[in-house]
Parts: C-alpha cells; sequence; structure tokens
C-alpha cells in the first residue's frame, strides 16, 4: 500500500542534542508537510516543501531545519533540543495534480526532550 | 479570533444518535474544507472533503458547508463507540496551506 512512514516512531532526547526525524511515502506524492501537535493547540505548520528544490517556512520554524533529501524524503532537524520542543511530530503528503489540499499523514513521531 | 475555531468538547452522545461537529472559520476566500478523525495517540485521517455549499454525504457521514455564514459542520448518524475520537476541522489558506481548528473530542456512550 501506498504509505507514509516516520522514524523513529518515539524519541527521548536531552536538552541541547541535536535529533532527526525522517519521513518517506510511497504515494508519489510531490508536496511534503512536518507539524507538531500540543494539547490543546491543534497542528502547527513547522515547514513544507512543494518539490525538492522549494522549501518553505511554516508559522513555527524557529528552531527547526528541513532537508528534502529526494521527492520522498523530508527529513526534520532539531539543532539543539530544548524542552518545549517536546510534542507528537507528524509528517504529511499531498499531491499538487489531483487534489492539492488533502493532506495524508505518516503515524508520528513522539518526542521528549528531558 | 482564531482562524479556524472549533468548541474543544467533549461532546458526549448516546450510540445510534446522530453527532454534529460544527467548525467556523474567518477567511472568506477559502474554497476548500476537510475533516480528519483522530484517535488519541495517532494521526489525523481523512474522512470528508467539501468544496461547494450544501450537504456531501458519504457512508454515515454527511458534511455541509455554508460559505455565508462561513461554517462548516458534519454529521456522524447511527453514532457508534468506534466514533469516539477527536475530530478536526481544516480550511484551506493560500499558497495550498492548511489551517487547522484545535479539535472537537467525541464520545460515544454505549
Amino acid at each position: 500500500d501506498a504509505d507514509v512512514t516516520q522514524t523513529p516512531r518515539n524519541r527521548i532526547t536531552k536538552t541541547g542534542k541535536r535529533i532527526m526525524l525522517e519521513c518517506s511515502q510511497t504515494k508519489g506524492h510531490d508536496r511534503m508537510y512536518w507539524y507538531r501537535q500540543d494539547p490543546g493547540l491543534g497542528l502547527r505548520l513547522i515547514y513544507y516543501s512543494f518539490d525538492v528544490k522549494d522549501i518553505n517556512k511554516g508559522e513555527i520554524s524557529d528552531g527547526y531545519s528541513v532537508s528534502r533529501q529526494a521527492q520522498a524524503k523530508f527529513s526534520l532537524s532539531l539543532e539543539s533540543a530544548i524542552p518545549n520542543q517536546t510534542a507528537l511530530y507528524f509528517c504529511a503528503t499531498s499531491d499538487s495534480l489531483t487534489t492539492p489540499y488533502e493532506q495524508y499523514f505518516g503515524p508520528g513521531t513522539r518526542l521528549t526532550v528531558t | 479570533q482564531k482562524e479556524v475555531e472549533q468548541n474543544s468538547g467533549p461532546l458526549s452522545v448516546p450510540e445510534g444518535a446522530i453527532a454534529s461537529l460544527n467548525c467556523t472559520y474567518s477567511d472568506r476566500g477559502s474554497q476548500s474544507f476537510f475533516w480528519y478523525r483522530q484517535y488519541s495517540g495517532k494521526s489525523p485521517e481523512l474522512i470528508m472533503s467539501i468544496y461547494s455549499n450544501g450537504d456531501k454525504e458519504d457512508g454515515r457521514f454527511t458534511a455541509q458547508l455554508n460559505k455565508a455564514s462561513q461554517y462548516v459542520s458534519l454529521l456522524i448518524r447511527d453514532s457508534q463507540p468506534s466514533d469516539s475520537a477527536t475530530y478536526l476541522c481544516a480550511v484551506n489558506k493560500s499558497n495550498y496551506q492548511l489551517i487547522w481548528g484545535a479539535g472537537t473530542k467525541l464520545i460515544i456512550k454505549p
């Protein structure tokens, strides 16, 4: 089945450490997104990419960076993790040719920064 | 004012009844509207999309859109305990982004 996968699924790290979250998709979609979700705040967009050479900041990009290594791969990095980056992180994809606003999500990564 | 607003709930509905979830949005230029279901600890799953005024039905789910009043709703008929989840409303923004409501927690009581 065409799918969106995220690794790792759970991660506990210490303040100041660098960490990378990875997202891969077999849907053939060109657009990819990174969100974080905090209780009561809903989904907030961190970065989005419309193709390998097009990367854009979302509403909460400070403290994060991304890399689009290929159409199917989009990684999120926390250069120096801090406790308030503890959250559930989701990768999502969409297809610009058919339904560009319909987004499909990976299973998520639960990140804890101590 | 939030761009997309939902009552956080919880909304408690007896099994077999109709659950009604509401969402209002602020951008009159929005054209695409979505309902996602999210079980606790899981990822959001798209269940309905609606683009035109009126009703759209898919099985037990009906999405309703009223652009003049800037609201979109989701009706779940014959509610089942498996419908207990948080329902997220999403509305398009320029540049193909979605703006998300914080979600309504729905509890179906057996």
